[in-house]
């Protein structure tokens, strides 16, 4: 069955350091990949999206993930963190048989130290 | 471009009773997904609607449905509350394409069952 695991359910780190986030899913062929973002009382913002081609994918505020099959992981990377990334990280994988179906990992609570 | 948008934010509701989500999704986007977010179990898939058609649905009672409209407005229903059904509720929507499985969500309405 598919899965994406988030080993890290919460990660701290100060101001100005570098952060990198774990995902790691299960599925059969070349799959779809997503990280999301979660501010406290709001929806979810597509950060970045995997889909083909280069596994090195930028998206927004600043953040990068790498595909890499061979260890099954899609972790998300910020070279310097700011306050204001403090917020909840999902990582999802589009399911089999399409449709629009995300299956997410229990997703990381990031706190940024000043 | 205006956002997916859901109403109401919250609400309260006794066990028992009824209730209906409303969500509008982004202009020219005609899929839409709805997802349930618990501290126990995450962010689970619910549904999904295209052209007023469930192409998918989770693992969930048939207490839970959905409908979508030919404006691709959607509601979901939940019958015969439970306490286990206090959640946040998160509508998506999407293109079809190419792109289809990049989801946008709306800031959710959170439902609590007393």
């Amino acid at each position: 069955a598919q899965s994406v695991t988030q080993p890290d359910i919460h990660i701290t780190v100060s101001e100005g350091a570098s952060l990198e986030l774990r995902c790691n899913y299960s599925y059969g062929a070349t799959p779809y990949l997503f990280w999301y973002v979660q501010s406290p009382g709001q929806g979810l913002q597509l950060l970045l999206k995997y889909f083909s081609g280069d596994t090195l994918v930028q998206g927004i505020k600043g953040f990068e993930a790498e595909f890499k099959r061979s260890q099954s992981s899609f972790n998300l990377r910020k070279p310097s963190v700011h306050w204001s990334d403090a917020a909840e990280y999902f990582c999802a994988v589009g399911a089999t048989g399409g449709y629009n179906k995300l299956i997410f990992g229990a997703g990381t609570r990031l706190a940024v130290h000043p | 471009k205006a956002g997916v948008t859901q109403t109401p934010r919250y609400l309260i509701k006794t066990r028992g009773q009824q209730v209906t989500l409303s969500c509008s999704p982004i202009s020219g986007h005609r899929s839409v997904s709805w997802y349930q977010q618990t501290p126990g179990q995450g962010l689970q898939f619910l549904f999904e609607y295209f052209s007023e058609t469930q192409r998918n649905k989770g693992n969930f009672p048939g207490r839970f449905s959905g409908r979508q409209f030919s404006n691709s407005r959607s509601e979901m229903n939940v019958s015969t509350l439970e306490l286990g059904d206090s959640a946040l509720y998160l509508c998506a929507s999407s293109l079809e394409g190419g792109k289809g499985l990049e989801q946008y969500f709306g800031p959710g309405t959170r439902l609590t069952v007393t």
